[in-house]
């Protein structure tokens, strides 16, 4: 596509459910990064991949966090059993990557998925 | 380690004044620098980035940053606030041979009439 797609852009849960956050990168893009921006706070990095193997998974901030891309293009972030702190935008980007890394390369945002659990 | 250090939260100008928005970067190596902004309700969009060729680099909508390697800073600037300039905007630093993305805590742009 065009750009970083994202569904659903609004999701409201109830307090205990799981939901699923879709990311449809740039087309050819091998690097896709999951971000949660809480409200007024800065990126807070989640999960990074390249191609369909998460290399580093060190910011999923719990258990119940957990992502996978499929194809080397797609990727669904799932949360289990939602809890309120959870409440956020979760953000996807994706850039090119080269085989020395995806530094200098632009990253491109999808509009994010504002998540807000009650 | 890398880290981009953001030195206001909050700016505000006047329409029509200059805009600074600071940003200061800690890398062993040559860095490559970013600026993105962000609307209301919006994703993140690319402002301008620095990947070690001219210092001055120029982005969208009148904004540009220098690059000053001695000083270790990558301000943003623009010669004349617009209202729709009203935004938050991040620095962001990663460095070459990785795919770490490092943001700054961003700085909230207000616009006075």
């Amino acid at each position: 596509g065009a750009g970083v797609s994202q569904s659903p852009s609004n999701k409201v849960t109830e307090k205990g459910k799981d939901v699923e956050l879709r990311c449809d990168p740039i087309s050819g893009h091998t690097a896709l990064y999951w971000y949660r921006q809480s409200l007024g706070q800065g990126l807070e990095f989640l999960i990074y991949f390249q191609g369909n193997s998460a290399p580093d998974k060190s910011g999923l901030p719990s258990d119940r966090f957990s992502a996978e891309r499929t194809g080397g293009s797609v990727s669904t972030l799932t949360i289990q059993r939602t809890q309120q702190e959870d409440s956020a935008v979760y953000l996807c980007a994706s850039s090119l990557s080269t085989p020395y890394g995806s530094s200098g390369n632009t990253i491109y945002f999808g509009e994010g998925s504002w998540l807000t659990v009650v | 380690a890398q880290s981009v250090t953001q030195l206001d939260s909050h700016v505000s100008v006047s329409e029509g004044t200059p805009v600074l928005l600071r940003c200061n970067y800690s890398s062993s190596y040559s860095p490559s620098l970013f600026w993105y902004v962000q609307h209301p309700n919006k994703g993140l969009q690319l402002l301008l980035k620095y990947t070690s060729a001219a210092t001055l680099v120029k982005g969208i909508n009148g904004f540009e940053a220098e690059f000053k390697k001695s000083e270790t800073s990558f301000h943003l600037t623009k010669p004349s606030a617009h209202m729709s300039d009203a935004a938050e905007y991040f620095c962001v630093v990663t460095l070459s041979g990785t795919y770490k993305y490092i943001f700054g805590t961003g700085t909230r742009l207000k616009v006075l009439a």
